[in-house]
């Protein structure tokens, strides 16, 4: 299994682009997860998937849309690219069947907006 | 949501224990994590404790969990410098985790 994986790994954008970060997972979980990382503040969650079909808002969900048409797939837009999403990325998952619901991270996207 | 917190920083000499410390505030959590980040990466889970326990040893990690006080630690014994990360921990409302801000734990030799 290749686990989670992302893509890329890092993302330089100007202000007012658009672009989407990939995530994938071959471990048939249900839920999917996006979450931020900022400096001394952990982890944010953006927005996250039960099952294909459903999404839902996280903490900090404003300038990113997701879908979810697959299991395996759970893609990140940002509309129009802002300084303040300036972040580490990180996609996650794990299964509901699995009795202490551990999530599985991917490596994370490095995106900088100038 | 709810706010996890815990110390920025902690250095430690290698061979020394190494305590991290979190608080939590929903009490209704179910089970209790510490991950792992080494640099470059993402988390990786070190270890949980469901929320009826009070103490989970693994191997050289000990986690002491104070319900009463809604605190939780991870205990390190004998670090070494590859336990040079950050640690986060992070209380679930099932899957859905709430993370604390990370402890960077430099170990120096």
């Amino acid at each position: 299994n290749a686990g989670v994986t992302q893509t890329p790994k890092f993302q330089v954008l100007k202000t007012g682009q658009s672009m989407t970060l990939q995530c994938a997972q071959d471990m048939n979980h249900e839920y999917m997860s996006w979450y931020r990382q900022d400096p001394g503040m952990g982890l944010r969650l953006i927005h996250y998937s039960v099952g294909a079909g459903i999404t839902d808002q996280g903490e900090v969900p404003n300038g990113y849309n997701v879908s979810r048409s697959t299991t395996e797939d759970f893609p990140l837009r940002l509309l129009s690219a802002a300084p303040s999403q300036t972040s580490v990325y990180f996609c996650a998952s794990s299964s509901a069947s699995h009795p202490t619901y551990e999530q599985y991270f991917g490596p994370g996207t490095r995106l900088t907006v100038t | 949501g709810e706010d996890v917190e815990q110390s920025l920083f902690l250095s430690v000499r290698e061979g020394d224990s190494s305590v991290i410390n979190c608080t939590y505030t929903d009490s209704s959590s179910t089970y209790l994590y510490w991950y792992k980040q080494e640099p470059g990466a993402g988390l990786q889970l070190l270890t949980y404790i469901f929320s009826n326990m009070d103490m989970k040893q693994d191997q050289r990690l000990t986690v002491l969990l104070n319900k009463k006080d809604k605190h939780l630690s991870l205990r390190i014994a004998d670090t070494q410098t590859g336990d040079s990360a950050i640690y986060f921990c992070a209380e679930s409302a099932g899957n859905m985790l709430t993370f604390g801000g990370g402890t960077r734990l430099m170990v120096k030799p």
